[in-house]
């Protein structure tokens, strides 16, 4: 069974960099689409983008400009970069994985809070 | 962007009734790349129905997808009282994949 772990610093300051690293275990890193989705508090579900095991990436617009997903398949890691925090990207930041279509974010990481505060 | 629109916004029933949640969607969905998961207080998202209609690995058959092009249902045929809770649907047919609002299943 496919298990995901996000880690993360939790606190960041406006106009700093987010870093968060999922960590993958129980499966392999290939022919698959790995996703980062963040939730504002009381919020829906905001899907943010994805790397391929082939290193494509494909990222939501309204983000684009600011977000990096790159691979580390030698630790069995993917990570999410994010740019000029400001409070509006204070979330819980989830990791999911998508084995490709049909079958949707299958496998989900219990997500990790990220305050953009001062 | 494919805009999602989720009715009603919050559902009151009983255990053991019947809930249909509505997901309608702004343009086609191709291929009915239409999933549908479950979120509880505190945890993460859980994959309830890929494909507009398959269940997933460990779906107990009480939940069942329907829908195609533009309109789409998750049905709960009798509600237990592990089931209340927010219901999303989500597209992946386009290249930026999008959710609805939401819909909460409360106990009336």
């Amino acid at each position: 069974q496919v298990q995901l772990q996000e880690s993360g610093p939790g606190l960041v300051k406006p106009a700093e960099t987010l870093s968060l690293t999922c960590t993958v275990s129980g499966g392999s890193m290939r022919n698959v689409y790995w996703n980062w989705i963040r939730q504002p508090p009381g919020r829906g579900l905001e899907w943010i983008g994805y790397v391929y095991h082939s290193g494509l990436t494909n990222y939501n617009p309204s983000l684009k400009s600011r977000v990096t997903i790159s691979l580390d398949t030698s630790k069995n890691q993917f990570s999410l970069k994010l740019n000029s925090v400001t409070a509006a990207d204070t979330a819980v930041y989830y990791c999911a994985s998508h084995p490709g279509a049909p079958v949707a974010l299958q496998h989900w990481g219990q997500g990790s809070l990220l305050t953009v505060s001062s | 962007e494919i805009v999602l629109t989720q009715s009603p916004g919050t559902l009151s029933l009983s255990p053991g009734e019947r809930a249909s949640l509505s997901c309608r969607a702004s343009q086609n969905i191709n291929r009915n790349y239409l999933a549908w998961y479950q979120q509880k207080p505190g945890q993460a998202p859980r994959l309830l129905i890929y494909g507009a209609s398959s269940r997933a690995t460990g779906i107990p058959d009480r939940f069942s997808g329907s829908g195609s092009g533009t309109d789409f249902t998750l049905t709960i045929s009798r509600l237990e009282p592990e089931d209340f809770a927010v219901y999303y649907c989500q597209q992946h047919s386009s290249s930026l994949w999008t959710f609805g609002q939401g819909t909460k299943v409360e106990i009336k």
